[in-house]
């Protein structure tokens, strides 16, 4: 299938391990954060959003956590599989202003079988 | 899957020329946003729709236009093509701009 071809930084985990994937952002006023996951040769896949009034959300097997003071974001999955192995990228949006949801550089997740 | 549709799936054309990307977005979405992933930029916006109407715009060079549709389609027009110009094109949709896009899976042009 067809790569993103980025020269982004790597994470390798093992199998069965929890994987922390962390992202700052720019944007104080940014008030709505995303993770997706993009596999080779499709889009990005929406994992997991979070407001600015919460500082951490649970999904199945994933959790957000926020930290608007350092302005962090950081993507907790537990019982790292095979299949999720792919780059992942935090999003952030400042929604009171012209609602551009802003990509980062993303990060490729390798799971070691 | 999305639910967004985005066609042609791969575009090969020469330098100088004018291509148009085509999106479907999810039944119900009124938001339409363009993407432009290339090898060194990441996923850069270029410009938002809602329902019709122009929202927001980003990097998108003046080559480049878009428009959505009354039915809510959108496509992305590119013209005067350059070799930099090739790269991943995405097309996202959302109910609202409080809500997460969820992207189609890409239109790959490649500008010889």
């Amino acid at each position: 299938g067809e790569s993103v071809g980025l020269h982004l930084p790597t994470l390798s985990v093992q199998e069965g391990d929890n994987s922390i994937i962390n992202c700052a952002y720019s944007n104080s006023a940014s008030d709505y954060f995303i993770w997706y996951k993009q596999e080779s040769g499709k889009g990005p896949q929406f994992i997991i959003d979070i407001r600015s009034n919460m500082d951490k959300r649970q999904g199945q097997r994933v959790t957000v956590l926020l930290n608007k003071t350092v302005k962090h974001l950081s993507l907790q999955i537990a019982a790292t599989q095979p299949g999720d192995s792919a780059v992942y990228f935090c999003a952030e949006n400042d929604t009171g202003a012209n609602s551009k949801l802003t990509f980062g550089k993303g990060i490729t997740l390798s799971v070691r079988p | 899957d999305s639910g967004v549709t985005q066609t042609p799936k791969h575009l090969i054309t020469a330098t100088g020329q004018r291509v148009t990307l085509r999106c479907s977005p999810r039944s119900g979405d009124l938001s339409v946003y363009w993407y432009q992933q290339s090898l060194d930029q990441g996923l850069q916006f270029l410009i938002q729709y809602y329902n019709g109407e122009e929202r927001a715009k980003g990097n998108i060079l003046e080559r480049f236009s878009a428009q959505q549709f009354p039915d809510l389609h959108s496509e992305l027009n590119l013209s005067s093509l350059e070799l930099g110009d090739s790269a991943l094109y995405f097309c996202a949709s959302s109910v609202d701009i409080l809500s997460p896009l969820h992207f189609g899976n890409g239109t790959r042009l490649t500008v010889t």
